[in-house]
């Protein structure tokens, strides 16, 4: 089983339409868990990061984390054509000194 | 501003040669990491540094070098013994090792092998 995992798409969505992105971990120490967004040819940029369980909002992005199921999504409401990008997860532990990432789901919002 | 900064944002090397990107930061930070990302692959740890003088292997450390002379700068070297070298390099670094920390990710360097 990989550590990190995640739908790598694309995922289209409509604009003005909520994107749903998941990932699921492994690790069950996990405790930190980074949301990236990375654009075609760019580097990663952090977006959100969560480290209880529940939502944590920020404008149109909002974090869920579910420790016991292992699985964290990042929701997008009112999708954007700029929000086409490549979005990473990343957990971190306790028993790690060192950032893994998912290999990404590509998102592709429609106008 | 502070950042990082990534050189040469392109390289080409010819078989056989071994080749450094410069990866620099002016952020204080104490940890720096490499990774590469292959085309519609994440990103996979190459090596990391939590302080000067000292570094440790990532999941793909064969082929490549590396050194920690300063604070401020973590040069990779892409040997000839790395057999796939071509793909998009990334330098990052975060305040402290320990992960939690946000990572600040340079522009890249994009090496391809002719």
């Amino acid at each position: 089983q990989k550590e990190v995992e995640q739908n790598s798409g694309p995922l289209s969505v409509p604009e003005g339409a909520i994107a749903s992105l998941n990932c699921t971990y492994s690790d069950r120490v996990s405790q930190s868990f980074f949301w990236y967004r990375q654009y075609s040819g760019k580097s990663p940029e952090l977006i959100m990061s969560i480290y209880s369980n529940g939502d944590k909002e920020d404008g149109r992005f909002t974090a869920q984390l579910n420790k016991a199921s292992q699985y964290v999504s990042l929701l997008i409401r009112d999708s954007q054509p700029s929000d086409s990008a490549t979005y990473l997860c990343a957990p971190w532990g306790w028993n790690t000194d060192k950032l893994i990432f998912g290999t990404g789901t590509r998102l592709q919002v429609f106008p | 501003d502070g950042g990082i900064t990534q050189s040469p944002k392109y390289l080409f090397r010819k078989e056989g040669q071994n080749v450094t990107l410069s990866c620099e930061q002016n952020l204080n930070h104490d940890a720096m990491y490499w990774y590469r990302q292959d085309p519609g692959q994440g990103l996979r740890l190459i090596y990391y540094s939590q302080i000067v003088n000292d570094f440790q292997k990532g999941d793909i450390a064969e082929g490549y070098s590396v050194s920690r002379e300063k604070k401020e700068s973590f040069p990779l070297t892409v040997t000839s013994a790395q057999k796939n070298p071509t793909a998009f390099y990334l330098c990052a670094s975060s305040i402290q090792g320990d992960g939690a920390n946000v990572l600040t990710f340079g522009a890249g360097s994009r090496l391809t092998v002719l």
